[in-house]
C-alpha cells in the first residue's frame, strides 16, 4: 500500500534552533518527492523537490535529503524564526502511466520567542 | 499575476443544498487539481482535469462533479451536501505533469455543512 508517514506529529522549539522533521514513504515506483510549507489558514507552498539521484536540495535555511535506498526523506530548518511555525508537508509521486500522489499528514512546528 | 485564486474563501450549506466551487488560474497551466484536507490526513484528491474540456475522477469523486469549459477554470459542484463533505477544498494547477511538476495551490475554501 504507498503510504507516505511523517513525524512527529508536531514539534515545538525555541526561536533560533534547528530542528528536523522526518518523512518516511512506501510508494513506488518513486518519481520524486516534495516538502511544502503551509502557514495557517494558506494553500500549500513548495520548498524543495528532488528525484531519484538527489541526495540533497536546499532553499535557504531549509534543506531536505533524500535517501531512496531506505526510502526516507528528511527537512533541516536552520536558525528557525517564527515565521517558520506551520505545517510541513511530504509528497510523494510515483512512476506510472496516470497520477499516483500521496501526500503526508505533515507536522505541525511551533517555533516561539 | 494572481496565481491560484479560489471562490468563495468560506461557505456554511444546510445538508441537502448545493454549490459550486470556483477555481481560476492566471498561469496557463494545463493541469488543475481539487483536494480536500481533513485534520489528521494528507490532502486527498478529489478530480482532476488535464486540459480544457477534459476530467477524471481522484481518490474520492463520490458526491463531487467538476467542469473545465475554460482552459483557466476549474469548478467544483457539491449536488447534494452532506454533513461528510465539511472540509478544506485546495484547487492547484500545474504547467507540466503531476509527477515531475511544481503544484500551485490557491488558499483554500472552508466548507461547513450542518
Amino acid at each position: 500500500k504507498n503510504q507516505v508517514e511523517q513525524s512527529p506529529q508536531s514539534l515545538i522549539i525555541l526561536e533560533g534552533k534547528n530542528c528536523t522533521l522526518q518523512c518516511n514513504y512506501t510508494v513506488s515506483p518513486f518519481s520524486n518527492l516534495r516538502w511544502y510549507k503551509q502557514d495557517t489558514g494558506r494553500g500549500p507552498v513548495s520548498l524543495t523537490i528532488m528525484t531519484f539521484s538527489e541526495n540533497t536540495k536546499s532553499n535557504g535555511r531549509y534543506t531536505a535529503t533524500l535517501d531512496a535506498d531506505t526510502k526516507q526523506s528528511s527537512l533541516h530548518i536552520t536558525a528557525s524564526q517564527l515565521s517558520d511555525s506551520a505545517s510541513y508537508i511530504c509528497v510523494v509521486s510515483a512512476r506510472t502511466g496516470g497520477f499516483k500522489t500521496i501526500f503526508g499528514a505533515g507536522t505541525r512546528l511551533f517555533v516561539k520567542a | 499575476n494572481a496565481g491560484v485564486t479560489q471562490t468563495p474563501k468560506f461557505r456554511v450549506l444546510k445538508t441537502g443544498q448545493s454549490m459550486t466551487l470556483l477555481c481560476a488560474q492566471d498561469m496557463n497551466h494545463e493541469y488543475m487539481y481539487w483536494y480536500r484536507q481533513d485534520p489528521g490526513m494528507g490532502l486527498r484528491l478529489i478530480h482532476y482535469s488535464v486540459g480544457e474540456g477534459t476530467t477524471a475522477k481522484g481518490e474520492v469523486p463520490d458526491g463531487y462533479n467538476v467542469s473545465r469549459l475554460k482552459k483557466q477554470n476549474f469548478l467544483l459542484g457539491l449536488e447534494s451536501a452532506a454533513p461528510s463533505q465539511t472540509s478544506v477544498y485546495f484547487c492547484a494547477s500545474i504547467l507540466g505533469d503531476l509527477n515531475t511538476g511544481e503544484l500551485f495551490f490557491g488558499e483554500g475554501s472552508r466548507l461547513t455543512v450542518l
